[in-house]
């Protein structure tokens, strides 16, 4: 069974700050997506990335992924306020030959501070 | 284009009623997703169809939960009887090739 974990679970950190969030899988995989929840709210999609090495990035958001490490990384540049929200990774195990879709991660809540 | 549509988007009902969740997926979009995501939780998969078919449903609590996707369009999530763990947000997805696109969701509170 795919385990898609995530930290931290929770995490407070002040604005203009740096942090980065892991996102650990337990089986091959090269398409690693990225989502951003706000309370009340669907998933937003952020990132979507498809192969060994990948960068992407979107203002203050980039995120990375090593597929021989089977880790994702989200990265924040100097939070502001309006990136208060959870973030979900979710894996897409198609190498493994099943049918395409994702399984998510525990999520990790995101609280900037002044 | 348009999104994935979902209704009701807020249901109460008393345990051991009966609930149904309507999704209306991208047009052209031949797989579909019903995801449960309990408060605090990542959204799990309940099942998969992929055109009119099922291609995995093993989560699906099959002595309450139902499912269906006429015509591999449309599809309708249904719960009989519900029960008090049922009370979650129920995410319905489509996709093409590698593109993932989620509805508002139905939020359900069971009482």
């Amino acid at each position: 069974e795919l385990k898609v974990e995530q930290n931290p679970l929770f995490l407070s950190m002040q604005e203009g700050k740096n942090y980065t969030i892991y996102c650990n899988y337990s089986t091959t995989s090269d398409r690693l997506y990225w989502y951003r929840q706000d309370p009340g709210k669907s998933l937003e999609s952020l990132f979507v990335l498809l192969s060994n090495g990948a960068v992407k990035q979107e203002g203050r958001l980039m995120a990375s992924l090593d597929t021989k490490a089977r880790l994702s990384t989200l990265h924040i540049t100097a939070a502001v306020h309006d990136l208060s929200a959870t973030y979900f990774c979710a894996v897409d195990p198609i190498n493994t030959g099943t049918a395409s879709k994702l399984t998510f991660g525990t999520g990790t809540r995101l609280q900037v501070t002044l | 284009e348009a999104g994935v549509a979902q209704s009701p988007r807020y249901k109460i009902i008393e345990k051991r009623q009966s609930v149904a969740f309507w999704c209306n997926p991208i047009s052209g979009h031949a797989t579909l997703y019903w995801y449960q995501q309990i408060l605090g939780q990542g959204p799990k998969l309940l099942i998969q169809f992929q055109n009119n078919g099922v291609v995995d449903d093993s989560q699906l609590p099959k002595d309450r939960f139902s499912a269906e996707r006429l015509k591999g369009v449309d599809s309708t999530l249904k719960i009989q009887p519900a029960k008090l763990e049922d009370s979650a947000v129920y995410l319905c997805a489509s996709s093409f090739l590698y593109s993932y696109t989620f509805g508002s969701g139905t939020r359900l509170t069971v009482v």
